[in-house]
């Protein structure tokens, strides 16, 4: 398995309140995503970083940020948590050789739950 | 835009018997598409992928899809299957940006 962690893997939080989610990985790959995992929407993207303080957004970034400030750390922060973000996140890894992206790698994902 | 369909939320099998998952994508040029399995309470795991060089990929555990672009299919297919393939499997797109799309999944569960 690549070499990926999330912590923690287990939340249970209350409406309004900040929740950081931390990705890290020692693969020392160039990108690094945020996605959150649905019944029947598969994975969706929230947040992606292509570089140490280069992230952008993905199809479902409304209401959460992130921060990346060194290559082994990706973080996912919900300022004010709400019920409608429960869901399981994952965060993935990808790098580059020339022109290609290659294959993207899946940590073991965080089960959050917003009361 | 890209989108990835998979036609079955549910497919059951009997242990032994082929498996077929279903896959269409919709796409203006000719993607990269990637299989993904996921056991409970697991991470996602690469089962293969399709990069234009061959339409017949061959992955891990006796799993092959074929690209067929005439039909805008990927199925996903295996001989025989073992109790331990029962998971949900995920087809993704990828795009020109290297952006995936996932397909909404489908459950494989194997009888004995």
């Amino acid at each position: 398995d690549a070499g990926i962690t999330q912590s923690p893997r287990h939340k249970v939080t209350e409406t309004g309140t900040p929740v950081t989610l931390r990705c890290h990985q020692t693969e020392n790959h160039r990108y690094m995503y945020w996605y959150r995992q649905d019944p029947g929407h598969g994975l969706r993207l929230i947040h992606y970083s292509y570089g140490v303080k280069d992230t952008d957004k993905g199809e479902v970034s409304d209401g959460y940020s992130v921060s990346r400030s060194k290559t082994e750390d990706f973080l996912l922060t919900l300022e004010s948590a709400t019920s409608s973000q429960t869901s399981v996140y994952f965060c993935a890894i990808s790098e580059q050789s020339g022109r290609a992206i290659h294959e993207q790698f899946f940590g073991p994902g965080t089960r959050l739950t917003v009361l | 835009a890209q989108s990835v369909t998979q036609l079955d939320s549910h497919v059951s099998v009997s242990e032994g018997t082929p498996v077929l998952l279903r896959c269409n994508y919709s796409s203006s040029y000719s993607p990269s598409l990637f299989w993904y399995v996921q056991h409970p309470n697991k991470g996602l795991q690469l089962l293969l992928k399709y990069t234009s060089a061959a339409t017949l990929v061959k992955g891990i555990n006796g799993f092959e899809a074929e690209f067929k672009k005439s039909e805008t299919s990927f199925h996903l297919t295996k001989p025989s299957a073992h109790m331990s393939d029962a998971a949900e499997y995920f087809c993704v797109g990828e795009d020109a940006g290297n952006m995936l799309t996932f397909g909404g999944g489908t459950r494989l569960m194997v009888k004995p």
